[in-house]
């Protein structure tokens, strides 16, 4: 069965040190979203790629995060500098379409557990 | 801007109760909703998906249902076991303009005793 697949599954980092989540979404898949999820609290979306495009990046703190999505398959989220308040699960999620009426179902990826010192 | 609330944050259940978990959302305007599993420390799991037009949706012990014109959607657990243990998370999708959004609520912790 496809999955959605994110590396590393857990990292640690000192703040203001640069890090990077990879993503590779379920073949196909033309949309792709990164979210941010706090201890204790739902899934908050970062940003979404329709292909390689950003369609909604309104919650993605731009000072220090960035997202790309070169080749509209896989992405990578970077912090830099990554901050005590940037420690949370950063989830990665795709689905097939945007169509609206269509069924738009999103799979999640297993995350990235970040944890900042 | 849509909130989704559920009810309630906690539940602790014997081994082999029914129970009911609780979803509202302020926004009526909804594409669909989901409802996930999430185990500690994990991604999450789909469980049901329920379009804007149909009432209900059942996978093996699992059923969901949805009043749209309410703001609510439950999520029924029949014969409860210890492998139920999960944070039950809802989540409906809006859309934004051009693009469609998942908005979620906070969960709700379920612990099944042995």
């Amino acid at each position: 069965e496809a999955e959605v697949a994110q590396s590393p599954r857990y990292k640690i980092t000192e703040k203001s040190q640069a890090v990077a989540f990879w993503c590779d979404p379920i073949s196909g898949h033309a949309t792709l979203y990164w979210y941010r999820q706090i201890l204790g609290q739902g899934p908050e979306l970062l940003v979404q790629f329709q292909d390689e495009s950003v369609v909604d990046d309104s919650q993605l703190p731009k000072d220090r995060f960035s997202a790309e999505r070169l080749k509209g398959v896989d992405s990578t989220l970077k912090i830099q500098p990554a901050e005590l308040g940037d420690s949370a699960m950063y989830l990665c999620a795709s689905s097939p379409d945007l169509v609206a009426g269509g069924i738009n179902e999103q799979f999640f990826g297993p995350g990235t557990r970040l944890t900042v010192l | 801007k849509q909130e989704v609330t559920q009810i309630p944050a906690a539940l602790s259940v014997p081994e082999g109760e029914n129970l009911v978990l609780n979803c509202s959302f302020t926004d009526s305007a909804i594409y669909n909703l989901q409802w996930f599993r999430q185990d500690p420390g994990k991604g999450l799991t789909s469980l049901l998906l329920i379009q804007s037009s149909q009432r209900e949706q059942t996978s093996g012990r699992l059923n969901a249902s949805l009043d749209k014109s309410s703001g609510r959607s439950t999520l029924y657990i029949a014969a409860s076991q210890p492998g139920d243990s999960a944070t039950y998370l809802c989540a409906v999708l809006n859309s934004g303009g051009s693009n469609y959004k998942l908005t979620f609520g906070k969960g709700t912790l379920l612990t099944v005793n042995p």
